[in-house]
């Protein structure tokens, strides 16, 4: 079985560029997130979506972070503008529903640094 | 709210001694609890999960513990290696969400 795939691994930016992240998730899995984790700390969740739907985004910086899921499968993350802030590890997981007793699988991330 | 604590943030030891890592929890009410291993820079490895209904799960020389009743779980990596350095988090699982700690940043010494 396929793991989640993530692209791309890095990417370096100015700050005020965009940038993109894309992520597939396990064949089936109906629910896809999307981690911040910044260096030193452990994994924060802007957002959750159940098939293309959006549980949970209470953690997204609006003003400059959007996601969409259009299709329920594939899922990408946008930053514009960047900030130094946002350099991170963007981590991706999927599962088969939502709710406690389903186990999330991560991609490998994708590593950002804005300068 | 869920908070997660790992103690301590970094550790060093020589090889071949044993590492033990601690984690707690404020709310007893999870579903399960899952150690993953970290190397820099890189996404998550996981390496044990324990389920709430558990006391231990083990995997070659890795062995964790829960006692949800106190909010704690340790993991044990026997005779550590030069390989076993990495940072490990550990995340519980509740209803909607799964909650992790800030890691602990282990160097083993050849």
């Amino acid at each position: 079985e396929a793991g989640v795939a993530q692209s791309p691994r890095y990417k370096i930016i100015e700050k005020r560029q965009s940038v993109a992240f894309w992520c597939n998730p396990i064949s089936g899995h109906a629910t896809l997130y999307w981690y911040q984790q910044i260096l030193g700390q452990g994994p924060k969740l802007l957002i959750q979506f159940q098939n293309n739907g959006v549980v949970d985004d209470s953690q997204l910086p609006k003003d400059r972070f959007s996601a969409e899921r259009l299709k329920g499968v594939d899922s990408t993350l946008k930053i514009q503008p960047a900030k130094l802030e946002d350099s991170a590890v963007y981590l991706c997981a999927s599962s088969a529903g939502t709710g406690g007793s389903n186990t999330q699988y991560f991609g490998p991330g994708t590593r950002l640094t804005v300068l | 709210k869920q908070e997660v604590t790992q103690i301590p943030a970094a550790l060093s030891v020589p090889e071949g001694e044993n590492l033990v890592l601690n984690c707690s929890f404020t709310d007893s009410a999870i579903y399960n609890l899952q150690w993953f291993r970290q190397d820099p820079g890189k996404g998550l490895t996981s390496l044990l999960l324990i389920q709430s209904s558990q006391r231990e799960q083990t995997s070659g020389r890795l062995n964790a513990s829960l006692d949800k009743s106190s909010g704690r779980s340790t993991l044990y990596i026997a005779a550590s290696q030069p390989g076993d350095s990495a940072t490990y988090l550990c995340a519980v699982q509740g209803d909607y969400k799964l909650s992790f700690g800030a890691g602990t940043t282990v160097t083993v010494r050849a």
